[in-house]
C-alpha cells in the first residue's frame, strides 16, 4: 500500500533549465496538490488538479510554471527556465475526494528538493 | 480568503512537559481544520483532523486539538512531550466552499532534555 511516492528526492538545475518533478498519488486517489515550500515560509498552495484537468491553479507563478495529470501517470510539474529563486521543496499531496466534500485530509509525499545553481 | 496563523515560530519546552501550539484561522464557512507534523527532509503526516461533531479531537501520537468557533481557534495539545516530538508542526484550513486546503506557516518545536 504504496504512499504519495514523488521524484527525484533531489534535483539540481543549472539557471536556465528545466526541471521536471514528478508525483504519483496514492492508489484510488484522484485529486492532486502541489505545494512549495521555503525556509520558515510554510507551505505555499500551487496548484490544484483531478485527471486531467487543472481545478484551481491560483498558487501558480503565470511564466515558467506548469502542471499537468494525465489520463495515465504520474502528475507532473514543470518549471521552465529556472532561477535561483526556484531553489525550495516542493511537495505533492493526493486525496481520494474533493477536500471541500467531506473534508478528505491530504496525504503528503516526501517532496523534491530542488537546488538551482 | 481563507488563512491561518501559527503565531509561534519556534517553541521550546523540557522533555515531560505538557505543550500547547496555537493555530488561529479565517475562513467564511464551517472550517475543516489539520494538524501535521513534519520530520527533517520529510513530507507532513497528518496528526488529526476536525470535521464536525466534538470540539476536542483526539490524534495520533498523544495529541489533540480543541476547535474553539468564537476564538477562530484550534490548538493542538499534549500532556507530556517526548524527545521525538521534536519537528515542525503545521496548521491547515480547508472547506467545503473550497477545495484549497492553506497552510500556517508552521511552529517548529524544540525539546529540552
Amino acid at each position: 500500500n504504496a504512499g504519495v511516492m514523488q521524484n527525484p528526492r533531489h534535483l539540481v538545475r543549472r539557471r536556465g533549465q528545466e526541471a521536471r518533478l514528478r508525483c504519483s498519488p496514492m492508489k484510488g486517489h484522484s485529486h492532486v496538490y502541489w505545494y512549495r515550500q521555503l525556509p520558515e515560509e510554510g507551505l505555499k498552495f500551487m496548484v490544484y488538479l483531478q485527471k486531467e484537468n487543472i481545478i484551481d491553479e491560483s498558487g501558480m507563478p503565470k511564466e515558467r510554471f506548469s502542471a499537468e495529470f494525465p489520463k495515465e501517470g504520474p502528475s507532473i510539474l514543470r518549471i521552465q527556465q529556472v532561477v535561483r529563486g526556484d531553489s525550495a521543496a516542493y511537495f505533492c499531496a493526493s486525496s481520494p475526494t474533493r477536500p471541500g466534500t467531506g473534508g478528505s485530509p491530504l496525504h503528503f509525499g516526501n517532496g523534491t528538493r530542488l537546488t538551482v545553481t | 480568503a481563507q488563512s491561518v496563523t501559527q503565531p509561534d515560530i519556534h517553541i521550546t519546552v523540557s522533555e515531560g512537559a505538557s505543550l500547547e501550539l496555537r493555530c488561529n484561522y479565517s475562513y467564511g464557512a464551517t472550517p475543516y481544520l489539520f494538524w501535521y507534523v513534519q520530520s527533517p527532509g520529510q513530507g507532513l503526516q497528518l496528526l488529526l483532523k476536525y470535521f464536525s461533531g466534538d470540539t476536542l479531537v483526539q490524534g495520533i501520537k498523544g495529541f489533540e486539538a480543541e476547535f474553539k468557533r468564537s476564538q477562530s481557534s484550534f490548538n493542538l495539545r499534549k500532556p507530556s512531550v517526548h524527545w521525538s516530538d521534536a519537528a515542525e508542526y503545521f496548521c491547515a484550513v480547508g472547506g467545503n466552499r473550497d477545495d484549497k486546503i492553506i497552510f500556517g506557516k508552521g511552529t517548529r518545536l524544540h525539546i529540552l532534555p
